[in-house]
């Protein structure tokens, strides 16, 4: 089902830092990940994806680690900007594709 | 090119009214989701609409919740005898084509029921 809670954990890192994000992911029949970020007042905004079939995919300064058997799945940013500060969720898409499942959300502070 | 809209931004309305959310998916996009995101909350699934096909309403939360989704674009939803549980941000998406698809939120509508 679907993580939900009132405080999430938040990350706080140096400006110029690599930033890791982790996520736990709950259905094994899920194929296709998403890592979006949230600024404040915001919609979520589409940052790298990943389907089952990778473990690894490198955006522009961002990578995403897939890893099916502990269903686990981190972000991670390198040399952190300040504007990098945001909320981000993980999402999945299960066998049944369509709707998008969430995950609780991160902060990330970036401290310059 | 233009992303997914969403009107109105902010609505405050009393509880016991009724009130009507829109979105604009991006042009060309087939697939259409309504998301739900409270205050301390993740985001919830509220309906997905592919096409001519029976919308997916599965996420709706109580039959006060419905929307319709107009000549495979425009969408509403619409939230009749708000709560004030139903306050919440509002979120759109659209994708290309269903299923594994990089879905596009709007900015959301932020909900606000005294």
């Amino acid at each position: 089902g679907e993580s939900v809670g009132l405080h999430l954990p938040t990350l706080s890192v140096q400006e110029g830092d690599n930033s890791i994000i982790n996520c736990a992911y709950s259905n094994s029949a899920s194929d296709y990940f998403i890592w979006y970020k949230q600024e404040s007042g915001k919609g979520p905004q589409f940052i790298i994806d990943i389907r089952s079939n990778m473990d690894k995919r490198q955006g522009q300064r961002v990578t995403v680690l897939l890893n099916k058997t502990v269903k686990h799945l981190s972000l991670q940013i390198a040399a952190t900007q300040p504007g990098d500060s945001a909320v981000y969720f993980c999402a999945e898409i299960g066998e049944y594709g369509n709707k998008l499942v969430f995950g609780a959300g991160t902060i990330l502070r970036v401290k310059s | 090119g233009a992303g997914v809209s969403q009107s109105p931004s902010n609505k405050v309305t009393e509880k016991g009214k009724d009130v009507e959310l829109r979105c604009d998916p991006i042009s060309g996009h087939t697939a259409l989701y309504w998301y739900r995101q409270s205050l301390g909350q993740g985001l919830e699934f509220l309906i997905y609409f592919q096409g001519n096909s029976a919308p997916d309403k599965s996420g709706l939360p109580s039959d006060r919740f419905s929307a319709e989704r107009t000549g495979g674009s425009v969408s509403t939803l619409t939230i009749q005898r708000t709560q004030q549980e139903d306050s919440a941000v509002y979120l759109c998406a659209s994708s290309q084509n269903p299923g594994r698809e990089t879905q596009y939120f709007g900015p959301g509508t932020r909900l606000l029921v005294l």
